[in-house]
């Protein structure tokens, strides 16, 4: 089975402050897929980043990075000097590749919520 | 533009009436999915279709039902007796094996009085 946790239920931070987002995964596939979206308060979901299980590489997209570590099963999202319009909930989610069929499923944590004020 | 559109966007319903939300996308891909969102619990998987008139229960099936009769088409159709229906439900597609790009609706925010 499957399981994404997202420990942190809401952050607030000021803006200009660098936050970190913590993503904590379990499979048992070896070739699995990661992603985070952002769900502004419209309520669609916006596609930040995949990321597959044999790149290990981090990723600096912006004001956005992400750090894989397969050692910990974790996929870290930091946003760098924080600005209001990032006030979401985000989610990371997984998927697995064998197995699964062409209809892989994701299975989602339970997201932040993200609040960056002025 | 290629996309999923569902419809509509607020719904609302007495309790005890079934409902049918509205999932189409032009984006010709072949597996397609319902998720409900509810506060504080993330997205958990409803049904799932891997091709036309094909579909598979996901997560928390109980109190729904689905139909695939055209590949542009994946109606989910919430019944009385899903308890508890008021949500956010979303709508998402997948093209090929190894095509792992998610395309989501909109949502459709459900609300049974």
């Amino acid at each position: 089975a499957q399981k994404v946790t997202q420990a942190q239920t809401e952050i607030s931070v000021v803006e200009k402050e660098d936050v970190t987002l913590d993503c904590v995964y379990e499979t048992r596939d070896t070739t699995y897929y990661l992603f985070w979206y952002k769900q502004p308060p419209s309520g669609e979901l916006v596609f930040l980043i995949r990321r597959n299980s044999f790149d290990e590489q981090n990723e600096i997209s912006g004001r956005y990075s992400w750090n894989f570590q397969k050692s910990t099963s974790s996929f870290n999202f930091t946003i760098t000097a924080s600005q209001v319009v990032d006030s979401a909930v985000y989610f990371c989610a997984l998927t697995g590749f064998i197995n699964t069929g062409t209809a892989s499923k994701l299975t989602f944590g339970t997201g932040t919520r993200l609040q960056v004020t002025l | 533009d290629g996309g999923i559109t569902q419809s509509p966007k607020y719904l609302f319903r007495k309790e005890g009436q079934n409902v049918t939300l509205s999932c189409e996308q032009n984006l010709n891909h072949d597996a397609m999915y319902w998720y409900r969102q509810d506060p504080g619990q993330g997205l958990r998987l409803i049904y799932y279709s891997q091709i036309v008139n094909d579909f598979q229960k996901g997560d928390i099936a109980e109190g729904y039902s689905v139909s695939r009769e055209k590949k542009e088409s994946f109606p989910l159709t919430v019944t009385s007796a899903q308890k508890n229906p008021t949500a956010f439900y979303l709508c998402a597609s997948k093209g090929g094996q190894r095509d792992y790009g998610y395309t989501f609706g909109s949502g459709t925010r459900l609300t049974v009085v």
